[in-house]
């Protein structure tokens, strides 16, 4: 059975720094990788999606790479600001599948 | 871009009393959806997967007959809080599924709280 797993479970940084979020899963057999971005009380917005043979993604200040043979991806923010304040939550898709197994996510909160 | 309406955004209900929420594809038909419930400071937790035109697969632990989910055409799928208690208070989320490219889109989401 999949497990995603997040840490931290929550981060606090100050304006201008970058933020590194990361994602462990215990499966590597998987079709994708996502991250999504929780606003509190609102659905999900879906930032980065990683195919299983690429080893990362890039939009804007936000990169995520992917290593499936060790089960681990991490987001990467660069130049935080206040309104990357969010839940960010990794999500994996079953090859074969199709489930999506969701992180317990990261809770951020950036400071001015 | 595609978008998933869910309907309605936030509901009130009293115990015992039933509840409907709507997620539908506005541009794009999807053969399956998915329907997530997220309590707080938690993460989404899968409870059905919905196909068109045939029955619903239940995750281990979610009640069929308590959440009713009918998936009836392309671009809408409908889950049905039954007999709801203040226990069934949570974030509901459903997902959709594009047919043509196999993308998800997520609907806004549906706060229930029931007295």
């Amino acid at each position: 059975k999949q497990e995603v797993t997040q840490i931290p479970a929550a981060l606090s940084v100050p304006e201008g720094e970058n933020l590194v979020l990361n994602c462990s899963f215990t499966d590597s057999a998987i079709y994708n990788l996502q991250w999504f971005r929780q606003d509190p009380g609102k659905g999900l917005t879906s930032l980065l999606l990683i195919q299983s043979s690429q080893r990362e993604q890039t939009s804007g200040r936000l990169n995520a790479s992917l290593d499936k043979s060790s089960g681990r991806s991490t987001l990467y923010i660069a130049a935080s600001q206040p309104g990357d304040s969010a839940t960010y939550l990794c999500a994996v898709l079953k090859a074969a599948g199709n489930k999506l197994t969701f992180g317990g996510g990261t809770r951020v909160l950036v400071k001015p | 871009g595609a978008v998933v309406s869910q309907h309605p955004s936030w509901v009130i209900c009293k115990s015992g009393t039933s509840v409907k929420i709507e997620c539908r594809s506005l541009d794009f038909q999807a053969t399956t959806m998915f329907w997530y419930r997220q309590f707080p400071k938690q993460s989404l937790m899968l409870m059905a997967t919905s196909n068109e035109g045939s029955k619903a697969t239940y995750e281990q632990g979610v009640e069929k007959d308590k959440f009713l989910i009918n998936h009836a055409s392309l671009t809408l799928s409908t889950l049905t809080v039954t007999s709801a208690h203040p226990e069934d208070s949570s974030f509901y989320i459903c997902s959709a599924r594009d047919r043509t490219n196999e993308k998800l889109f997520f609907g806004s989401g549906t706060q229930l709280s029931v007295l």
